[in-house]
Protein backbone atom coordinates (compact mmCIF):
# COMPACT_ATOMS: atom_id res chain seq x y z
CA UNK A 1 0.00 0.00 0.00
CA UNK A 2 1.08 3.17 -0.61
CA UNK A 3 1.37 5.56 2.38
CA UNK A 4 0.58 9.04 2.29
CA UNK A 5 2.33 11.10 5.02
CA UNK A 6 0.69 14.60 5.84
CA UNK A 7 2.20 17.19 8.06
CA UNK A 8 1.75 19.14 10.16
CA UNK A 9 -1.10 17.67 11.44
CA UNK A 10 -2.16 20.72 13.37
CA UNK A 11 -1.34 23.84 12.55
CA UNK A 12 -2.11 27.42 14.58
CA UNK A 13 -2.10 30.69 12.26
CA UNK A 14 -3.32 33.86 11.59
CA UNK A 15 -5.75 35.80 9.11
CA UNK A 16 -3.80 37.00 6.60
CA UNK A 17 -1.21 34.17 6.66
CA UNK A 18 0.54 32.29 3.83
CA UNK A 19 0.45 28.46 5.23
CA UNK A 20 1.41 25.03 3.71
CA UNK A 21 0.95 21.29 3.84
CA UNK A 22 2.62 18.29 2.71
CA UNK A 23 1.84 15.51 1.69
CA UNK A 24 4.73 12.53 1.26
CA UNK A 25 3.85 9.63 -0.79
CA UNK A 26 5.82 6.63 0.05
CA UNK A 27 5.98 5.89 -3.72
CA UNK A 28 5.73 7.77 -6.39
CA UNK A 29 2.22 8.42 -7.99
CA UNK A 30 2.61 10.80 -10.55
CA UNK A 31 0.88 13.85 -10.21
CA UNK A 32 -2.49 11.42 -8.50
CA UNK A 33 -3.14 13.33 -5.92
CA UNK A 34 -6.03 15.74 -4.64
CA UNK A 35 -6.53 18.05 -1.63
CA UNK A 36 -9.82 18.32 0.08
CA UNK A 37 -10.94 20.65 2.94
CA UNK A 38 -13.58 19.08 5.66
CA UNK A 39 -15.51 21.09 8.10
CA UNK A 40 -17.03 20.65 11.26
CA UNK A 41 -19.95 18.25 10.38
CA UNK A 42 -19.58 18.40 6.72
CA UNK A 43 -18.64 16.26 3.71
CA UNK A 44 -15.35 16.50 2.44
CA UNK A 45 -15.06 19.42 -0.79
CA UNK A 46 -12.09 18.97 -3.15
CA UNK A 47 -10.02 21.93 -3.73
CA UNK A 48 -7.56 20.80 -6.23
CA UNK A 49 -7.26 17.98 -8.10
CA UNK A 50 -4.27 16.07 -10.53
CA UNK A 51 -1.79 17.98 -7.79
CA UNK A 52 -1.67 21.14 -9.39
CA UNK A 53 -5.35 22.05 -11.00
CA UNK A 54 -7.84 24.11 -8.76
CA UNK A 55 -10.97 23.14 -8.30
CA UNK A 56 -13.89 24.95 -10.23
CA UNK A 57 -15.25 28.01 -7.43
CA UNK A 58 -12.62 27.46 -5.40
CA UNK A 59 -10.98 31.13 -4.38
CA UNK A 60 -7.76 31.53 -6.02
CA UNK A 61 -5.79 31.56 -2.67
CA UNK A 62 -5.44 27.76 -2.89
CA UNK A 63 -2.79 26.22 -5.21
CA UNK A 64 -1.14 22.36 -5.69
CA UNK A 65 2.23 21.99 -6.63
CA UNK A 66 4.07 18.68 -6.60
CA UNK A 67 4.49 15.20 -8.65
CA UNK A 68 6.22 11.82 -7.67
CA UNK A 69 6.46 11.79 -3.77
CA UNK A 70 5.79 15.48 -2.62
CA UNK A 71 3.46 17.75 -2.61
CA UNK A 72 2.00 20.41 -1.40
CA UNK A 73 -0.71 22.58 -1.02
CA UNK A 74 -0.51 26.68 0.20
CA UNK A 75 -3.02 28.70 1.29
CA UNK A 76 -1.61 32.23 0.12
CA UNK A 77 -3.53 34.72 2.50
CA UNK A 78 -5.72 32.88 5.38
CA UNK A 79 -9.55 33.99 5.63
CA UNK A 80 -11.61 33.21 8.33
CA UNK A 81 -13.56 30.78 6.28
CA UNK A 82 -10.22 28.62 5.76
CA UNK A 83 -9.69 27.19 9.34
CA UNK A 84 -11.04 23.41 8.49
CA UNK A 85 -9.41 20.41 8.60
CA UNK A 86 -7.46 19.08 4.81
CA UNK A 87 -6.80 15.94 3.55
CA UNK A 88 -4.51 14.90 0.69
CA UNK A 89 -6.02 11.52 -1.27
CA UNK A 90 -3.99 9.55 -3.74
CA UNK A 91 -5.33 7.63 -6.15
CA UNK A 92 -2.81 6.29 -8.34
CA UNK A 93 -3.14 2.17 -7.08
CA UNK A 94 -5.46 0.75 -4.78
CA UNK A 95 -5.59 1.00 -1.96
CA UNK A 96 -6.13 4.72 -2.50
CA UNK A 97 -5.07 6.56 0.46
CA UNK A 98 -5.88 9.89 2.77
CA UNK A 99 -3.52 11.25 4.56
CA UNK A 100 -4.13 11.75 8.13
CA UNK A 101 -5.40 15.02 7.72
CA UNK A 102 -3.57 18.64 9.09
CA UNK A 103 -5.67 20.55 11.19
CA UNK A 104 -6.09 24.37 10.58
CA UNK A 105 -7.00 26.50 13.56
CA UNK A 106 -6.80 30.23 14.38
CA UNK A 107 -4.42 31.63 16.82
CA UNK B 1 -25.78 19.18 -10.96
CA UNK B 2 -24.08 15.84 -10.22
CA UNK B 3 -25.19 14.78 -6.54
CA UNK B 4 -24.59 11.52 -4.53
CA UNK B 5 -27.75 11.28 -1.79
CA UNK B 6 -27.23 9.07 1.10
CA UNK B 7 -29.60 6.97 3.22
CA UNK B 8 -30.19 8.18 6.46
CA UNK B 9 -28.75 7.57 10.00
CA UNK B 10 -28.90 3.81 11.56
CA UNK B 11 -28.78 2.82 15.14
CA UNK B 12 -28.16 -0.87 15.66
CA UNK B 13 -27.30 -3.59 17.99
CA UNK B 14 -23.84 -5.71 17.68
CA UNK B 15 -24.40 -8.25 15.47
CA UNK B 16 -27.05 -6.81 13.44
CA UNK B 17 -26.79 -7.12 9.30
CA UNK B 18 -26.84 -3.25 7.92
CA UNK B 19 -27.22 -2.13 3.95
CA UNK B 20 -26.50 1.79 3.38
CA UNK B 21 -27.69 3.20 -0.14
CA UNK B 22 -26.35 5.97 -2.16
CA UNK B 23 -27.82 6.79 -5.23
CA UNK B 24 -26.56 9.22 -8.18
CA UNK B 25 -28.17 11.89 -9.65
CA UNK B 26 -27.31 14.02 -13.19
CA UNK B 27 -24.39 12.00 -14.21
CA UNK B 28 -24.23 8.55 -15.74
CA UNK B 29 -23.97 6.25 -12.78
CA UNK B 30 -22.70 3.32 -14.98
CA UNK B 31 -19.73 5.52 -16.32
CA UNK B 32 -18.22 6.40 -12.47
CA UNK B 33 -16.40 4.94 -10.15
CA UNK B 34 -18.29 5.30 -6.10
CA UNK B 35 -15.71 4.88 -3.42
CA UNK B 36 -17.03 4.57 0.26
CA UNK B 37 -15.11 6.42 2.69
CA UNK B 38 -14.90 5.85 6.63
CA UNK B 39 -14.53 8.81 9.25
CA UNK B 40 -14.73 7.21 12.89
CA UNK B 41 -15.76 9.71 15.68
CA UNK B 42 -13.27 12.98 15.82
CA UNK B 43 -11.19 10.24 13.63
CA UNK B 44 -9.78 11.16 9.41
CA UNK B 45 -10.56 9.90 6.48
CA UNK B 46 -10.39 6.15 5.94
CA UNK B 47 -10.67 5.04 1.63
CA UNK B 48 -12.79 1.69 2.33
CA UNK B 49 -13.00 0.14 -1.19
CA UNK B 50 -14.75 1.01 -4.78
CA UNK B 51 -17.33 -0.05 -7.24
CA UNK B 52 -17.53 0.45 -10.97
CA UNK B 53 -21.22 0.12 -11.76
CA UNK B 54 -20.74 -0.57 -15.43
CA UNK B 55 -19.79 -3.93 -14.47
CA UNK B 56 -19.34 -4.57 -10.63
CA UNK B 57 -15.71 -4.26 -10.46
CA UNK B 58 -14.72 -3.69 -7.10
CA UNK B 59 -11.71 -3.10 -5.21
CA UNK B 60 -11.04 -2.78 -1.46
CA UNK B 61 -8.55 -1.75 0.72
CA UNK B 62 -7.46 -4.76 2.96
CA UNK B 63 -8.33 -2.81 5.68
CA UNK B 64 -11.93 -3.39 4.60
CA UNK B 65 -11.85 -6.45 2.47
CA UNK B 66 -13.93 -9.40 4.24
CA UNK B 67 -15.64 -6.58 6.93
CA UNK B 68 -18.15 -4.68 4.37
CA UNK B 69 -19.59 -5.31 0.92
CA UNK B 70 -19.73 -2.91 -2.04
CA UNK B 71 -22.79 -3.30 -4.32
CA UNK B 72 -24.16 -1.26 -6.56
CA UNK B 73 -28.00 -1.46 -8.77
CA UNK B 74 -27.26 0.63 -12.15
CA UNK B 75 -30.98 0.41 -12.81
CA UNK B 76 -31.51 2.25 -9.92
CA UNK B 77 -28.40 4.93 -10.04
CA UNK B 78 -27.43 3.38 -6.49
CA UNK B 79 -24.26 1.84 -4.88
CA UNK B 80 -24.44 -0.09 -1.46
CA UNK B 81 -22.71 -0.55 1.55
CA UNK B 82 -23.38 -3.60 3.72
CA UNK B 83 -22.50 -5.63 7.24
CA UNK B 84 -23.44 -8.79 7.67
CA UNK B 85 -22.64 -8.73 11.26
CA UNK B 86 -21.73 -5.27 12.87
CA UNK B 87 -19.38 -4.32 15.72
CA UNK B 88 -19.53 -1.23 18.04
CA UNK B 89 -16.31 -0.39 16.03
CA UNK B 90 -18.18 0.00 12.86
CA UNK B 91 -19.72 3.14 14.22
CA UNK B 92 -18.83 5.79 12.17
CA UNK B 93 -19.87 8.46 9.68
CA UNK B 94 -19.97 6.09 6.04
CA UNK B 95 -19.17 8.96 2.76
CA UNK B 96 -19.50 7.52 -0.64
CA UNK B 97 -18.03 9.73 -3.13
CA UNK B 98 -17.66 9.76 -6.99
CA UNK B 99 -14.46 8.52 -9.11
CA UNK B 100 -11.37 7.45 -7.49
CA UNK B 101 -10.15 11.12 -7.66
CA UNK B 102 -13.01 12.32 -6.05
CA UNK B 103 -14.64 15.17 -7.33
CA UNK B 104 -17.97 15.42 -5.72
CA UNK B 105 -19.35 13.45 -1.88
CA UNK B 106 -22.62 12.26 -0.89
CA UNK B 107 -23.98 14.04 2.48
CA UNK B 108 -22.60 11.00 4.93
CA UNK B 109 -24.55 8.26 6.44
CA UNK B 110 -23.98 7.99 10.15
CA UNK B 111 -24.19 4.60 11.44
CA UNK B 112 -24.10 3.99 15.55
CA UNK B 113 -23.76 0.40 16.75
CA UNK B 114 -24.52 0.44 20.64
CA UNK B 115 -26.24 -2.09 22.84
Amino acid sequence: DIQMTQSPSSLSASVGDRVTITCRASQGIRNDLGWYQQKPGKAPKRLIYSASSLQSGVPSRFSGSGSGTEFTLTISSLQPEDFATYYCLQHNSYPFTFGQGTKLEIK
Amino acid sequence: EVQLVQSGAEVKKPGESLKISCKGFGYSFTSSWIAWVRQMPGKGLEWMGIIYPGDSDTRYSPSFQGQVTISADRSISTAYLQWSSLKASDTAMYYCARQGAIDVWGQGTTVTVSS
